[in-house]
């Protein structure tokens, strides 16, 4: 079965500097979709960034990159310019690209950004 | 962009009582319901996968008389959690997806559910 691991509970990051959330995953397939999602306080799911595991350049979108290990079976976040409403609760996820459709979450990284 | 409406918010019951948590896709048709449990400070634990028209498929461990989940169209997709208990305070998130698109995750906004 797939896990998703992020080993970092909290982080912490000054505003308008960068942090890099980390994230490690366990599977033997070779398809699938990575994500990363933030839960604000009103606990809303939003999706951040996505990536294909059969591409091999990193997705970015805005602020927010990653930086896709596949032999290593990793999958970062790096958020660029940290601003106050960066602060949330982070959840990498993990999707077979198989016929089950389903989400498997890590444990989650609250990070906290100091004015 | 695709919104699932989730209701209520918020709940309180009584012990020994059921509750109805209710997720519409609004503008787009939800070929899959998934509906997960995160507990204060956890993760996302998914409780169970249900398509329109067919049954749904429970994760390990969690028990299927209890939280009852009704998917009966398209736009629809309802958990029924049943003599509810203490223990089953938590709050309960529900995500939609379209079949066929790997990104098509569009997620409600919670219910919490507190069991007095």
């Amino acid at each position: 079965a797939q896990t998703v691991t992020q080993s970092q509970p909290e982080m912490s990051v000054q505003e308008a500097e960068t942090v890099t959330l980390s994230c490690t995953y366990d599977t033997s397939e070779s398809d699938y979709y990575l994500f990363w999602y933030k839960q604000p306080p009103s606990r809303q799911m939003i999706l951040v960034i996505r990536q294909e595991a059969y591409k091999q350049q990193n997705a970015t979108e805005n602020r927010f990159s990653v930086n896709f290990q596949k032999a290593a079976k990793s999958f970062s976040l790096k958020i660029s310019d940290s601003q106050l409403g960066d602060a949330a609760m982070y959840f990498c996820a993990y999707r077979s690209a198989r016929n089950t459709d389903k989400l498997i979450f890590g444990t989650g990284t609250r990070l906290q950004v100091f004015p | 962009g695709a919104v699932v409406s989730q209701h209520p918010s918020w709940v309180i019951c009584k012990s020994g009582t059921s509750v109805k948590i209710e997720c519409r896709s609004l503008d787009f048709q939800a070929t899959t319901m998934f509906w997960y449990r995160q507990f204060p400070k956890q993760s996302l634990m998914l409780m169970a996968t249900s398509n329109e028209g067919s049954k749904a498929t429970y994760e390990q461990g969690v028990e299927k008389d209890k939280f009852l989940i009704n998917h009966a169209s398209l736009t629809l997709s309802t958990l029924t959690v049943t003599s509810a208990h203490p223990e089953d305070s938590s709050f309960y998130i529900c995500s939609a997806s379209i079949g066929g698109d790997p990104y098509g995750y569009t997620f409600g906004s919670g219910t919490r559910l507190t069991v007095v």
